[in-house]
């Protein structure tokens, strides 16, 4: 079985710390996604990348950023968290061409940054 | 630009039938359907894809209208099982970038 797996279920951080939550998927997929999941918005994109070192803008990429240096690890990175990021965040990975192919997900990592 | 799913949330009984809609204003390849079950990682459900091709599981059917760039989902003789939160993904323009929608929270009560 595909296996997505998120560092943290729950992240406490403190408002500026820089905070990195981690993701790893076993089964050799070119794309990998950081959604972020808040009740009654579903979830939004915040960066994918489609290759080693390649990455792109999804929809809401303000005050974060993102690392992928080995295809099968995905970095999502807060520079200076603040307390708007107080979120549910979900990684995602899926084979080349994601709108025809299935995306596998992480459990999640809820974090809540104080 | 996220895809509009509705209703936000429906509670029905074991058995009866259910319908969820998703739209959007782009021009779609495909559209995929998830499933949340709370504290769970969404899983898949099915893929419609431009042309008529569809895939799926379970007991559970979609259609997709290109023209109207809309898709439903249809959950017929609903079972308890089902209860969850439904998101419709849609692909357009680049060919990696999936987009979901706010989902569709469903309840079955026995």
């Amino acid at each position: 079985d595909v296996k997505v797996t998120q560092s943290s279920r729950y992240l406490v951080k403190r408002t500026g710390e820089k905070v990195f939550l981690e993701c790893v998927q076993d089964m050799d997929h070119e794309n990998m996604f950081w959604y972020r999941q808040d009740p009654g918005l579903g979830l939004r994109l915040i960066y994918f990348s489609y290759d080693v070192k390649m990455k792109e803008k999804g929809d809401i990429p303000e005050g974060y950023s993102v690392s992928r240096e080995k295809k099968e690890r995905f970095s999502l990175i807060l520079e200076s968290a603040s307390t708007n990021q107080t979120s549910m965040y979900l990684c995602a990975s899926s084979p080349l061409g994601a709108r025809l192919a299935e995306a596998f997900f992480g459990q999640g990592t809820r974090l809540t940054v104080v | 630009q996220q895809p509009v799913q509705s209703p936000q949330a429906v509670i029905l009984r074991e058995g009866e039938d259910a319908v969820i809609n998703c739209s959007s204003s782009k021009a779609l390849y495909s559209v995929h359907w998830y499933r949340q079950k709370h504290g769970e990682a969404p899983v898949f459900l099915m893929i419609l894809l431009k042309g008529g091709e569809q895939k799926g599981h379970e007991k559970i059917s979609a259609s997709f209208n290109e023209k109207k760039q809309q898709s439903s989902l249809y959950l017929t003789a609903s079972q308890l099982s089902y209860s969850g939160t439904y998101f419709c993904g849609t692909g357009s323009g680049s060919a990696r970038q999936l987009t979901f929608g706010s989902g569709t929270q469903l309840t079955v009560l026995p």
